[in-house]
C-alpha cells in the first residue's frame, strides 16, 4: 500500500543552523502538508501546498520556514535558523484532493532536536 | 472547548470491552477524521466522516457525527491489546479556501488491559 515517507527519522542540530526535512508524498496525491507536534502537545498545522505554491499557512509558519517541491516526488520543509522551541516531531501529509473528501495520510515523522 | 477536543483524556478498559471516545468542535466542517498514534510514532488514518454523513463503519470502528451538536464519537468494539494508543480527531474546517489544514484535538490515550 502506498505511503508517505520522511527522511531523516531523527535530526539533531545546533541552534541557529538550517535544517531541511524531506518528504515523499503518495505518488498520485496533489496536496501536501506539514504539521508539527511538540512533545506532549497537539499536532499543529503549519502549511499546505498545491500546484507548486502555498495554499494555506498557520501563524506558526513565519519567515523562518519555507517549503519547496524541488522535483516531481519530493516535498521539503526548510527552517532557516533553528530555535530551541523548534524541537518537535514534524509530520508530512498528502491527500488526493481537498474539501469534503480530503483524507490526509501522514508520514512517520522526523524528530527534530535543537540543542 | 477548543476545536477538536476529545474526551476522556485517558481511558483504561479490559480487553474485549468496547471503547468510546468523544470529540467536540466549534466551526463548520467539511469532514472529521480520526487518527491513531502509537507512542512516539506516526499518525495512522482510521476513518473520515463527511459533514453530510451521520455514521460510518470500518471493521471494528464505528464513527458518528452530529453536526447540530458539533460532536463526533469513535467506538472501538471488542478491543485488543494492540489498540492501545492515543486517538485524535481532526477537523477539516469549511473555510471555503484551498487545501485546508486539519485542526487536531489533544487526544484520548486508550489503554487496553490484557
Amino acid at each position: 500500500e502506498p505511503e508517505v515517507t520522511q527522511t531523516p527519522s531523527h535530526q539533531v542540530t545546533q541552534m541557529g543552523q538550517e535544517v531541511i526535512l524531506r518528504c515523499v508524498p503518495i505518488s498520485n496525491h496533489l496536496y501536501f502538508y506539514w504539521y508539527r507536534q511538540i512533545l506532549g502537545q497537539k499536532v499543529e498545522f503549519l502549511v499546505s501546498f498545491y500546484n507548486n505554491e502555498i495554499s494555506e499557512k498557520s501563524e506558526i509558519f513565519d519567515d523562518q520556514f519555507s517549503v519547496e517541491r524541488p522535483d516531481g516526488s519530493n516535498f521539503t520543509l526548510k527552517i532557516r535558523s533553528t530555535k530551541l522551541e523548534d524541537s518537535a516531531m514534524y509530520f508530512c501529509a498528502s491527500s488526493v484532493t481537498s474539501g469534503v473528501y480530503s483524507e490526509q495520510f501522514f508520514g512517520p515523522g522526523t524528530r527534530l532536536t535543537v540543542l | 472547548s477548543q476545536q477538536g477536543e476529545e474526551d476522556p483524556q485517558a481511558l483504561s478498559i479490559q480487553e474485549g470491552e468496547n471503547a468510546t471516545m468523544n470529540c467536540s468542535y466549534k466551526t463548520s466542517i467539511n469532514n472529521l477524521q480520526w487518527y491513531r498514534q502509537n507512542s512516539g510514532r506516526g499518525l495512522v488514518h482510521l476513518i473520515l466522516i463527511r459533514s453530510n454523513e451521520r455514521e460510518k463503519h470500518s471493521g471494528r470502528l464505528r464513527v458518528t457525527l452530529d453536526t447540530s451538536k458539533k460532536s463526533s464519537s469513535l467506538l472501538i468494539t471488542a478491543s485488543r491489546a494492540a489498540d492501545t494508543a492515543s486517538y485524535f480527531c481532526a477537523t477539516d474546517e469549511n473555510s471555503g479556501g484551498g487545501a485546508d489544514g486539519l485542526t487536531f484535538g489533544k487526544g484520548t490515550h486508550l489503554i487496553i488491559q490484557p
